[in-house]
């Protein structure tokens, strides 16, 4: 089974600071996720990664920045904490290319992390 | 942007009731997912559907894939309280293995 972890489930921060939010998956997936879920807006894609050192912009990228250094982990990071960023935030990983003749677009998600900005 | 729009955004039903879910779009995906996600949680992959006119059975769960590839279904049979949870369905959206998410349908069901 994939296992994709996070490192908090309620984190709680206050205006202007620094926040690291890592993700770890264990299935050697390409492809790394971060999503923002937010009531009535669903799922909005932050950044995504396709291989170590690469990242590109999702939907809402503004206020955030991503690192990764090594293939299983993920790092999303809040430069300078806004209440606006208040959110569930998920991440996500996919196998990615091709999976026997199919391409497959399958995500698998960590349990999430709950940040309050006060 | 591709958009999924799911309905309807709120279910509330009774226990052994039997209820559909739908997710449409105007654009064509090579293949759909459904997620469910309990509250607190993130979303679980229940199911992918690649063919037009697919269909998929999970249980009491059954996903059809519509023949054009541009809509779909979630149907469950004599639900249970265990079904409770928010359902989305999610298409490719391009390169990198990015994918659209549906607005997502709230599914209450009541013992």
């Amino acid at each position: 089974d994939v296992k994709v972890t996070q490192s908090s489930r309620y984190l709680v921060k206050r205006t202007g600071e620094k926040v690291f939010l890592e993700c770890v998956q264990d299935m050697d997936h390409e492809n790394m996720f971060w999503y923002r879920q937010d009531p009535g807006l669903g799922l909005r894609l932050i950044y995504f990664s396709y291989d170590v050192k690469m990242k590109e912009k999702g939907d809402i990228p503004e206020g955030y920045s991503v690192s990764r250094e090594k293939k299983e982990r993920f790092s999303l990071i809040l430069e300078s904490a806004s209440t606006n960023q208040t959110s569930m935030y998920l991440c996500a990983s996919s196998l990615g290319g091709l999976w026997g003749t199919e391409v497959t677009y399958e995500q698998y998600f960590g349990p999430g992390t709950r940040l309050t900005v006060t | 942007t591709q958009l999924l729009e799911q309905s309807p955004q709120f279910l509330s039903i009774q226990e052994g009731e039997n209820l559909t879910v739908y997710c449409n779009s105007s654009s064509v995906f090579s293949s759909l997912q459904w997620y469910r996600q309990e509250p607190g949680e993130g979303p679980v992959l229940l199911v992918t559907v690649v063919t037009g006119g697919e269909v998929k059975k999970l249980k009491r769960l059954t996903f059809q894939f519509g023949d054009a590839r541009k809509d779909s279904s979630l149907h469950i049979t004599a639900a249970q309280p265990g079904d409770t949870g928010l359902y989305l369905c999610a298409g490719d959206s391009g390169g990198y293995q990015k994918v659209t998410f549906g607005t997502g349908t709230k599914l209450q069901v009541i013992p």
